[in-house]
């Protein structure tokens, strides 16, 4: 956890806009994901990347993006067409061990 | 049903107390299993790997019973710093794909 950055913490945005979020990592993880969370609720994958150049889609990747140009790097945009898009975003790695740590997440508010 | 399933709770215990935790999981092919614990608005943080064996790491105990297909989780002589939601964690042999429960919420009381 200390080791990925998310920014910003906190982002407002207009209905209609898109919105990238970062999320970088220095644990030399391959493997990068991004869920989404609502209040009272679970994590929900929406992409994972297990190798720089690749990606798949997770259980709720309509009207979002990503790109892995980076081993460190893996953005998320979120594009006009994800109906509710107000949630709290959390990024992930994971290494060999498996095991899956998270950055501090982005509350995106969308009015 | 669900991928894995937990007790939403909340589970109100007072200090000192000892209190389980269980989560099952419905795909055999599972293949590692976690606990992270959840602060109120913070990211998960990761609370401990549940072996095969059993593991424990102070006051907190992990077991995993894969002919029920189920995990659990111990903790012996509650803080109250112990306050927070409890995540189950599987993931599946075979893909880098990981199934969260929705939480087990812990409310330890002075």
């Amino acid at each position: 956890d200390g080791g990925i950055t998310q920014s910003p913490k906190y982002l407002f945005r207009k209905e209609g806009q898109n919105v990238t979020l970062s999320c970088e990592q220095n644990l030399n993880h391959d493997a990068m994901y991004w869920y989404r969370q609502d209040p009272g609720q679970g994590l929900r994958l929406i992409y994972y990347s297990q190798i720089v150049n690749d990606f798949q889609k997770g259980d709720i990747a309509e009207g979002y993006s990503v790109s892995r140009e980076k081993k460190e790097s893996f953005p998320l945009t979120v594009t006009s067409a994800q109906k509710n898009p107000t949630a709290f975003y959390l990024c992930a790695t994971a290494g060999s061990s498996y095991e899956q740590y998270f950055g501090p997440g982005t509350r995106l508010t969308v009015t | 049903r669900k991928e894995v399933e937990q007790d939403p709770g909340p589970f109100n215990v007072p200090e000192g107390a000892t209190v389980a935790f269980n989560c099952t999981y419905s795909n055999s092919a599972s293949q590692s299993f976690f606990w992270y614990r959840q602060d109120c608005r913070k990211e998960p943080k990761l609370l401990m790997s549940v072996y095969s064996s059993g593991n424990e790491d102070g006051r907190f105990t992990a077991q995993l019973n894969r002919a029920s297909q189920y995990i659990s989780l111990l903790i012996r002589d509650s803080k109250l710093s112990d306050s927070a939601t409890y995540l189950c964690v599987v993931k599946v042999a075979g893909t880098y794909k990981y199934i969260f429960g929705t939480g087990t919420r812990l409310k330890v009381l002075a």
